[in-house]
């Protein structure tokens, strides 16, 4: 089982819409989650950090599930600029592996005018 | 732009050739990582570099690869005899930890490998 799951999509949907991508993660020691975005032939780039009390940037809030093992992010009123990749990441942060951050597949979002 | 620079950004090489990727960090920054990209896939680490000690290496990172970061500011990674199965993008990223810091890792524009 992969360590960290996304739903690749694509997920087409049009201007002003409210879009919720999905993630779980498999090992129960990662500490720290995060979103990040990915432009077609771009770098990653840090969008939001995901709190256990969920957290809101503006149109974006990202909620986590301990339990379940769980981290979601929601784009609200949704504009032709969020097109890109968003990719769930998580991080351990203390033993082996703890430096360095586990990427899922991302999710390719299209916001359509 | 996040300040990490990577050179080159195209490599274009033939199976069993060497070649080498630069990276220069954030210049406070005293971590640096590099990851692999395929197409369709996320970043997987390969490696990464406190100061100038490799700390962790991925068991993605095979015999053929190296890497170094030999006065803790920038970094190299050689890959030798390469086959067609490391054309990929190669990205640095790197970090300020320490005392007060969120550890964000800030990534390069990334060096994309094609191997023929």
């Amino acid at each position: 089982r992969k360590e960290v799951e996304q739903d690749p999509g694509p997920f087409n949907v049009p201007e002003g819409a409210t879009v919720a991508f999905n993630c779980t993660y498999s090992n129960s020691a990662s500490q720290s989650f995060f979103w990040y975005r990915q432009d077609c032939r771009k770098e990653p780039k840090l969008l939001m950090s995901v709190y256990s009390s969920g957290n809101e940037d503006g149109r974006f809030t990202a909620q986590l599930n301990r339990a379940s093992q769980y981290i979601s992010l929601l784009i609200r009123d949704s504009k032709l600029s969020d097109s890109a990749t968003y990719l769930c990441v998580v991080k351990r942060t203390s033993g082996a592996g703890s430096y360095q951050l586990t990427f899922g597949k991302g999710t390719k979002l299209s916001v359509i005018p | 732009d996040t300040g990490v620079s990577q050179d080159p950004r195209h490599k274009i090489t033939k199976r069993g050739q060497n070649v080498t990727f630069r990276c220069d960090p954030i210049s406070e920054h005293n971590r640096l990582y590099w990851y692999r990209q395929t197409l369709g896939q996320g970043p997987e680490f390969l490696t990464y570099f406190q100061n100038e000690a490799q700390l962790e290496k991925s068991r993605l990172l095979s015999d053929r690869f190296s890497a170094e970061r030999p006065k803790g500011s920038f970094s190299t990674l050689e890959i030798q005899r390469t086959e067609q199965g490391d054309s990929a993008m190669y990205l640095c990223a790197s970090s300020l930890v320490g005392q007060g810091t969120y550890n964000e890792q800030f990534f390069g524009p990334g060096t994309r490998l094609t191997v023929l």
